[in-house]
């Protein structure tokens, strides 16, 4: 069981460039999420999906895209990268919402440089 | 709106000694409160966290909170920090009835003295 696995661990992309931040998940999860952490902000929430084919805009989601084809992928695309999406990503998941429910669970991170 | 406040963005306390986190939410109605510890380069692990019932809330590695309604607060405690307990600490607020989407407070940097 690995949990919330994600790639790539680091990238350097130039302004304009675009590529994939990939996450799964083999927890069976419903719900996952992308964030961003920039150094002293915390965690922003991008995007979320409660289920395959379902997504939703988070906080901060200019610049970004994501699909939702099956329960265990949740890509999260930058189709222009800018410098201001240097930051870290993490994706996380979590199960259905219940009694001891909505414990989401995170990957290792993207650090991610726009040069 | 949701929010979660960390007053203290670094706090440095020697090995052995106690240790309090402090967090205080707003909110309307009573949310799920979580804490969860960072290590340098790595994904952000859960250390507790409140639904309802019993205010004081048992975790890992040693560390409990205590949910106080009328201060709107969740500080994190330890009794004997740990060098390995260096690490940065995130308080979140999650919406009862959301779909579970978090509210992040700016995280707390924990260094400890030998």
């Amino acid at each position: 069981n690995a949990g919330v696995t994600q790639t790539p661990k680091f990238r350097i992309l130039k302004i304009g460039q675009s590529m994939t931040l990939q996450c799964t998940q083999d927890m069976n999860h419903n719900y996952m999420y992308w964030y961003r952490q920039d150094p002293g902000m915390g965690l922003k929430l991008i995007y979320y999906s409660v289920g395959a084919g379902i997504t939703d805009k988070g906080e901060v989601p200019n610049g970004y895209n994501v699909s939702r084809s099956t329960t265990e992928d949740f890509p999260l695309r930058l189709e222009l990268a800018a410098p201001s999406q240097t930051s870290v990503y993490f994706c996380a998941s979590k199960e259905r919402e219940g009694h001891m429910g909505d414990t989401q669970y995170f990957g290792p991170g993207t650090r991610l440089t726009v040069l | 709106a949701q929010s979660v406040t960390q007053p203290d963005i670094h706090i440095t306390v020697s090995e052995g000694a106690s240790l309090e986190l402090r967090c205080n939410y707003s909110y309307g109605a009573t949310p799920y409160l979580f804490w969860y510890v960072q290590s340098p380069g790595q994904g952000l692990q859960l250390l507790l966290k409140y639904f309802s019932g019993d205010t004081l809330v048992q975790g890992i590695k040693g560390f409990e909170a205590e949910f106080k309604r009328s201060q709107s607060s969740f500080n994190l405690r330890k009794p004997s920090v740990h060098w390995s307990d260096a690490a940065e600490y995130f308080c979140a607020v999650g919406a009862r009835g959301s779909q579970g989407n978090l509210i992040f407070g700016k995280g707390t940097k924990l260094s400890v003295k030998p």
